[in-house]
């Protein structure tokens, strides 16, 4: 069964500095990992995906994620936070069998101070 | 360009009333569709998927039950509602594991 872990519920970081959310994923096979984000009340917004290729995938809003197969991890990065990137962080494994589902994490929440 | 839409935005209803949300998906054909619940803001269940008209995948024994009657429509239904079935409810879309989900704008229930 495939699983994602985010094991921070919370990152705190000031304008300016660069970011961080960890994601580690567990999955049998080759995966297919994603990030997402989610204001409040909103649907979940895509920010990027790894599918094969090269190892840095950027994405939307300057967001950045390095896949790294032999620490089975997918972290999410920015190199210069904003108070506006303050919002809920979700990382989503995928599966490969019928249906195609989609594993989320718990989710870790940015708060960004000025 | 495909869409994807999702009512209603909020609802409160009484325990023991039915419910019927809708989902819709425009500009595509014959894609993957799921029903996600989301708890205190936080993590995302999977409740039912759906490759085809007619055809459901329930995740976890609930309160709830799904419909595909047309191939970009998905129906979320409840005869009895209960407190616990409050929550945030997520529809999305896809066509193939390569292409990334793309979310409704949910629909906030409150069960009173």
């Amino acid at each position: 069964a495939q699983s994602v872990a985010q094991p921070e519920d919370q990152v705190n970081v000031a304008e300016g500095n660069p970011l961080t959310v960890k994601c580690t994923y567990s999955v049998s096979g080759n995966p297919y990992l994603f990030w997402y984000v989610q204001y409040p009340n909103r649907g979940l917004q895509f920010l990027l995906k790894y599918i094969t290729g090269d190892n840095l995938v950027k994405g939307s809003y300057g967001f950045e994620a390095e896949f790294n197969k032999s620490q089975t991890s997918f972290h999410l990065k920015k190199p210069s936070a904003l108070v506006s990137d303050s919002a809920l962080y979700f990382c989503a494994v995928r599966e490969g069998s019928s249906g195609d589902k989609l594993t989320f994490g718990t989710g870790t929440r940015l708060a960004v101070r000025p | 360009s495909q869409t994807i839409h999702q009512w209603p935005a909020t609802l409160v209803q009484p325990v023991g009333s039915p419910l019927s949300l809708e989902c819709t998906v425009e500009g595509t054909s014959n894609p993957n569709l799921y029903w996600y619940r989301q708890a205190a803001g936080r993590g995302l269940q999977l409740l039912f998927y759906s490759v085809g008209i007619g055809q459901i995948s329930s995740e976890v024994p609930q309160n709830l039950s799904a419909s595909r009657p047309q191939d970009r429509q998905f129906i979320l239904s409840s005869k009895k509602l209960l407190l616990s079935d409050s929550g945030f409810y997520l529809c999305a879309w896809t066509l193939d594991r390569g292409i990334p989900y793309t979310f409704g704008s949910g629909t906030r229930l409150t069960v009173v």
